[in-house]
Formats: C-alpha cells, sequence, structure tokens
C-alpha cells in the first residue's frame, strides 16, 4: 500500500460525458501528479501540481483539467469523453522538498472505460 | 529529458540474479536515474535511484557506468513476485520537469 488513494476504482461512461476522477496524496506529500495508461500509449505523464499550483504539462488534451485542493487532494477532470479516452489514470505523489524531487508514490488507479 | 533504451523483454530462473540494463547516452550532468517497475495492471512502483554512485537499498542496487550513460539494475535474488515491467527514467533534479517512463523491460522470473 503506497498510501496515495484514488477513486473511483472502476467508471464506465459513454461519450460525450465528463466524469471526475480523485486523488488523495500521502500524508505530507506535496506534490501531486496524474498519468494516463493506455494499451497503444504506455504511461503517459498528463500534469503535475505542487501545493496547489501547476508545474508541468505534459500530453494533456483541452478536454482535460486538473487542480490540487488546499488540503492538497487533486482532481483530475474528463469532458466530452471519447473513445479513446479508455484507460488507466494514475495519480502520484512526492514530497518535493525543494529541488529535490525524489520517489513517486503511486495510488491503484481508475480504470476508465468510455462507451 | 534523456531519452532511454531498454530491451524489449527478459527472463530470469527464480533465485538468480536479473541484471536490466539501460542506455541513457545523453544524459545531462543533473539528471537522475530512476527505476520503477509495474506488476501487471497496478500502479507503477518506485526502486531505485541515483545521480553518479552506485546505490543499493532494500529492493535492489544501481549500478552506474563512469560515463554515466548507461546503469543496470540489480535483482539480487529474483523471485517469482519479481515479473513485471520495469523502467528505466532520466530525469532533472528539478520540479516542474516530466516523467517519461518509455515501455520498459518485461522481466518474466522462470521456476
Amino acid at each position: 500500500d503506497s498510501g496515495v488513494t484514488q477513486t473511483p476504482k472502476h467508471l464506465i461512461t459513454a461519450t460525450g460525458q465528463r466524469v471526475t476522477l480523485r486523488c488523495s496524496p500521502r500524508s505530507g506529500d506535496l506534490s501531486v501528479y496524474w498519468y494516463q495508461q493506455s494499451l497503444d500509449q504506455g504511461l503517459q505523464f498528463l500534469i503535475h501540481y505542487y501545493n496547489g499550483e501547476e508545474r508541468a504539462k505534459g500530453n494533456i488534451l483541452e478536454r482535460f483539467s486538473a487542480q490540487q485542493f488546499p488540503d492538497l487532494h487533486s482532481e483530475l477532470n474528463l469532458s466530452s469523453l471519447e473513445l479513446g479516452d479508455s484507460a488507466l489514470y494514475f495519480c502520484a505523489s512526492s514530497l518535493d522538498r525543494e529541488r529535490w524531487l525524489g520517489e513517486q508514490y503511486f495510488g491503484p488507479g481508475t480504470r476508465l472505460t468510455v462507451t | 529529458d534523456a531519452k532511454t533504451t531498454q530491451p524489449t523483454s527478459m527472463d530470469c530462473a527464480e533465485g538468480r540474479a536479473a541484471n536490466l540494463p539501460c542506455n541513457h547516452s545523453t544524459i545531462s550532468g543533473n539528471e537522475y536515474v530512476y527505476w520503477y517497475r509495474q506488476i501487471h495492471s497496478q500502479g507503477p512502483q518506485y526502486i531505485i535511484h541515483g545521480l553518479k554512485n552506485n546505490e543499493t537499498n532494500e529492493m535492489a542496487s544501481l549500478i552506474i557506468t563512469e560515463d554515466r550513460k548507461s546503469s543496470t539494475l540489480i535483482l539480487p535474488h529474483a523471485t517469482l513476485r519479481d515479473t513485471a515491467v520495469y523502467y528505466c527514467i532520466v530525469r532533472a533534479d528539478s520540479t516542474g520537469n516530466q516523467f517519461y517512463f518509455g515501455t520498459g523491460t518485461s522481466l518474466t522470473v522462470i521456476p
């Protein structure tokens, strides 16, 4: 158990819909990262938040957005869903003490199926 | 961030050492080498990281060549539970940099 929690575990929805994935980082971790893993794309970095501020963006679509709240939990919002958005979505957290990055701790993931 | 090259797959006999190579010939001086693994569809798990010196922890050892252009992850006594995809990543020690996982090496530990 990494200490990172993600909800829901599974999500099935239709094309065109909007969903919100939630992540709670390990206690004390200030950074949250979101990743998408699909069968044909591998593990793709989406976005990184540190203490409520966006720090880096990866291959995140404009239809997707994220935020990190004052209690440090994060939400990933996916809208206008397409079949190709079906994937495992992982959240990771790390301490990120100034310039030392250290390791990331991954949650169990949310499996999104768009039908 | 520097790119990494890993073999697609490897086998290792149970109880033997598993040596997983990684090439990162374009690595910069401020980039660390990280290793993660992913067992089936679980979240990736951090294994070890290093900058220049060899590192060892309870899970594995990391050997980095003197020119830092390649590294080897060593699992000293592989077990069936070590069957996973192993990712070698290089990343600068700075927030705001991305993590590129690449395709990794699928390690199968054979009984």
